[in-house]
């Protein structure tokens, strides 16, 4: 079991071009989720789908989208990068959002 | 807004003494409580979870919760170099809401 990936895991990119950030899980977990993390700032939850179909904003949704392609994998789009949009991202996944949540290995990127 | 508040730390102490981790919450609802380990660059690690009141051991980790007054801490005996991290609390509120991390307690092992 590779448990929860990400790709890729280093990603520069210019203000204003786009990318997606891909998550998968082969744990059969219903809930997946994206955070950022930046120095001081903790986790802060971006998006979480509570189960296939769904999908909720969470802390700090501005500048993204996601999609839950199916129930193993769950996207983090940046249409326009800005270079506050610079973190480290993880995505997690959980049997249910009552649950605890296992995460990625996360994806360092930055946008200059 | 829900807040889970940690002290930032560093929390400083000897190879072989007793951390302390302290973690409290603003939602008096919060159903589920949990611990997660960060070594720096790396990812969040599950090392615990709690749902009511008391005490809870692994090993050398001692998850403590007392709802009343809202407040989760974890205790670590006989610490060791290799505990040096980023301790995360993190906290389950209201059904189908997801969980709300704390900032971390950053702590220190010397030998």
């Amino acid at each position: 079991n590779a448990g929860v990936t990400q790709t890729p895991k280093f990603q520069v990119l210019k203000t204003g071009q786009s990318m997606t950030l891909q998550c998968a899980q082969d744990m059969n977990h219903n809930s997946m989720y994206w955070y950022r993390q930046d120095p001081g700032m903790g986790l802060r939850l971006i998006y979480y789908s509570a189960s296939e179909g769904t999908t909720d904003k969470g802390e700090v949704p501005n500048g993204y989208n996601v999609s839950r392609l199916n129930k193993r994998e769950f996207s983090l789009r940046l249409e326009s990068a800005a270079p506050s949009q610079t973190s480290v991202y993880f995505c997690a996944s959980s049997e249910a959002v009552a649950y605890e949540q296992y995460f990625g290995p996360g994806t360092r990127l930055t946008v200059t | 807004q829900k807040e889970v508040e940690q002290n930032s730390g560093p929390l400083s102490v000897p190879e072989g003494a007793i951390a302390s981790l302290n973690c409290t919450y603003s939602d008096r609802g919060s159903q589920s409580f949990f611990w997660y380990r960060q070594y720096s660059g790396k990812s969040p690690e599950l090392i615990m979870f709690i749902y009511s009141n008391g005490d809870k051991e692994d090993g050398r980790f001692t998850a403590q919760l007392n709802k009343a007054s809202q407040y989760v801490s974890l205790l670590i005996r006989d610490s060791q170099p290799s505990d040096s991290a980023t301790y995360l609390c993190a906290v389950k509120g209201q059904a189908g809401t997801a969980l709300i991390f704390g900032k971390g307690t950053t702590l220190s092992v010397s030998s």
